[in-house]
């Protein structure tokens, strides 16, 4: 059975930093492109990142380039997001993404809550 | 950026109704468009991809077509399952970007 696990969010300073973490199970992570796609309270889906099977490509939408870089590890079959310069607009629940035909997502994790505020 | 622009916002119906939601792009997607239902406190699920496909496990009242720039997702009897918000979503260019979504509610 396919699953993505986000680690848990947490509640971080504006200016702050956190890094979310992705377990996958059921597939190898390595013969995928994987995303995150976060969804502030009560609004839409905002795609964040996304990174190609073997790394060697990654895309960023605006607002978070620069400050946010995402990674995977193969062999622990993981995706990363690290999140720095914090600020309150960052505020969301983050999903962890499986990219399949014609980059649509068709595995979601359970999402993880981040919070920054003071 | 391809912006997605969705409509209606929300659609109030009962079960059974045909319910039909559009979605624009701002430019050509060819057929790099997906469809997602989110339900309260979920995280959203695969409908549709590559505009008309439906993907494993959904039920075959969820359709979905169009081309280039102009899409629809069509529930041909809606049914209490159903009530949920709708994203569209393009794929064709970075950064991949969603519609504001569709809300469908109980009439």
């Amino acid at each position: 059975e396919v699953q993505l696990v986000e680690s848990e969010g947490d509640l971080v300073q504006p200016g702050g930093s956190l890094r979310l973490s992705c377990a996958a199970s059921g597939f190898s992570v390595s013969t995928y492109w994987m995303s995150w796609v976060r969804q502030a309270p009560g609004k839409g889906l905002e795609w964040v990142a996304n990174i190609k099977k073997d790394g060697s490509e990654k895309y960023y939408v605006d607002s978070v380039k620069g400050r946010f870089t995402i990674s995977r590890d193969n062999a622990k079959n993981s995706l990363y997001l690290q999140m720095n310069s914090l600020r309150a607009e960052d505020t969301a629940m983050y999903y962890c993404v499986r990219e399949w035909w014609y980059s649509s997502g068709d595995y979601w994790g359970q999402g993880t809550l981040v919070t920054v505020s003071s | 950026d391809i912006q997605m622009t969705q409509s209606p916002s929300s659609v109030s119906a009962s079960v059974g109704d045909r319910v039909t939601i559009s979605c624009r792009a701002s430019q050509s997607i060819a057929s790099w468009l997906a469809w997602y239902q989110q339900k309260p406190g979920k995280a959203p699920k695969l409908l549709i991809y590559a505009v008309s496909n439906l993907q494993s496990g959904v039920p075959s009242r969820f359709s979905g077509s169009g081309s280039g720039t102009d899409f629809t997702l069509t529930i041909s009897s809606l049914q209490p399952e159903d009530f949920a918000t709708y994203y569209c979503q393009q794929s064709k260019s970075f950064p991949l970007t969603f519609g504001a979504g569709t809300k469908v509610e109980i009439k």
